[in-house]
């Protein structure tokens, strides 16, 4: 069994400010993790993934996220957010070293607002 | 870059219409999924399928079915639509299931609203 929960439905920050979007997960399974974001009126772009490697994992647009298995959690940052950055963005988990998309689980996403 | 199409960006039906919803990816990936998005909830997975012909139900199948007659062709049958099914609609597509955790390209999406 594996449960995503993003602790925020909504963030608001100013442009340039640090970014923190949080992500806890558990699973019966060593987990995978994956961050999407979601533009409007788009479909998911994957940002990063974690699978078992460098537990602090970087992605695309300058997003970084950071493994603790101790603290089962995931969490997203960026050091200065762009206005560009606003969207919706999910936490998702998956049983390790399987490619079983039917198998992924996400949580229910944070919507991330920027204001100028 | 791999591109997944859906047919439509916004439908309107009412209630007790058969509706399909159809989706195409141009990467010969073997993988393809059909997910329904509620704010709040993510995305939960419908149906499935990781060949042509072959369909497994995901988390929510109740009241929808698939076609896939094509490998590149994924189609999401709502057999009678219920005003409960007012949501958007995400199609995505991965590799073959040797490509361990890769990512899921997705569509557009299409936002289906039932009256």
């Amino acid at each position: 069994a594996q449960s995503v929960t993003q602790l925020d439905s909504h963030v608001s920050v100013s442009e340039g400010t640090p970014v923190l979007l949080r992500c806890n997960y558990s699973s019966s399974y060593s987990p995978s993790l994956f961050w999407y974001v979601q533009h409007p009126n788009k479909g998911l772009q994957l940002l990063l993934k974690y699978t078992s490697a460098a537990t602090l994992v970087k992605g695309i647009n300058g997003f970084e996220a950071e493994f603790k298995k101790s603290e089962t959690s995931f969490h997203l940052t960026k050091p200065s957010a762009h206005m560009s950055d606003a969207a919706e963005y999910f936490c998702v988990v998956t049983p390790r070293g399987l490619n079983a998309g039917n198998m992924l689980t996400f949580g229910g996403g944070t919507r991330l607002m920027v204001k100028p | 870059d791999v591109k997944v199409t859906q047919s439509s960006r916004y439908l309107v039906k009412r209630t007790g219409e058969k509706v399909f919803l159809e989706c195409v990816q141009d990467m010969d990936h073997e993988n393809m999924f059909w997910y329904r998005q509620d704010p709040g909830l993510g995305l939960r997975l419908i149906y499935f399928s990781y060949d042509v012909k072959m369909k497994e139900k995901g988390d929510i199948p109740e009241g929808y079915s698939v076609s896939r007659e094509k490998k590149e062709r994924f189609s999401l049958i709502l057999e009678s639509a219920s005003t409960n099914q007012t949501s958007m609609y995400l199609c995505a597509s991965t590799p073959s299931r040797g490509n361990l955790n890769s990512p899921l390209h997705f569509g557009n999406g299409t936002r289906l609203t039932v009256t």
